[in-house]
């Protein structure tokens, strides 16, 4: 177990830029969720795969955010068009749900985005 | 639609004392309820679940919480609290019948003072 795994740490971009974020699941999790946190702020979803679909997203992700999770493996979040309310923690978090709705999120340190 | 509370920013407390970080939530059905801990520079890492059954639910670290249905309550509690256990405290809770996210409160900072 070597954890979830996001990179860069953190991210400089000017507005109007186009940036894409990785995440590396724990090998064996089935669920991957990306959400997002400023400061003072809990976690707000975005969006989460069930292996390499994506079955739910926040009326919060606009059509500037997509997310993939090709094979089931790694996940990417790319935000075009930036604006400086991006600006924000962008966390990853995987699962392995095996139903019931209980399981547990192992989280990612999270990829720090500053939009100038 | 499903939201938590966590109605204090701060809390302080001395260290050897016990400790009470409060929560309420608000769901349409059956509510899973979670906490999780953020240390500094450090994702957010789970404490423990609710899912159903007795209302107190032991953790890790120490840490345990009580479910209290009627209040709409999951406090986080520990007997004794440690200088470490100072940081960021998070309530989360599912509903499935929103969906499968979870949603998360704002967070409560925890201080323990020498």
């Amino acid at each position: 177990d070597t954890g979830v795994s996001q990179n860069p740490r953190h991210k400089i971009t000017k507005r109007g830029q186009n940036v894409t974020f990785r995440c590396d699941p724990i090998s064996e999790h089935n669920r991957l969720y990306w959400y997002r946190q400023t400061l003072g702020q809990g976690p707000e979803f975005l969006t989460y795969f069930q292996n390499e679909a994506q079955l739910e997203k926040s009326r919060l992700l606009s059509d500037r955010f997509s997310a993939e999770r090709p094979k089931g493996s790694f996940s990417t979040l790319e935000i075009q068009r930036t604006e400086q309310g991006d600006s924000a923690m962008y966390l990853c978090a995987s699962s392995l749900a095996q139903g019931g709705g209980y399981e547990k999120l192992f989280f990612g340190s999270g990829t720090q985005l500053s939009v100038l | 639609a499903q939201s938590v509370a966590q109605p204090e920013d701060q809390v302080n407390v001395a260290e050897g004392n016990p400790l009470t970080v409060k929560c309420t939530y608000s769901v349409s059905g059956n509510p899973y309820l979670f906490w999780y801990v953020q240390y500094p520079n450090r994702g957010l890492q789970f404490l423990l679940k609710y899912i159903t059954g007795d209302n107190l639910v032991k953790g890790s670290y120490g840490f345990e919480a009580e479910f209290n249905k009627s209040q709409t309550s999951f406090h986080l509690k520990k007997p004794s609290a440690l200088v470490s256990d100072s940081a960021l405290y998070f309530c989360a809770v599912r509903d499935l019948n929103y969906g499968q996210n979870f949603v998360f409160g704002p967070g409560t900072r925890l201080s323990v003072l020498p």
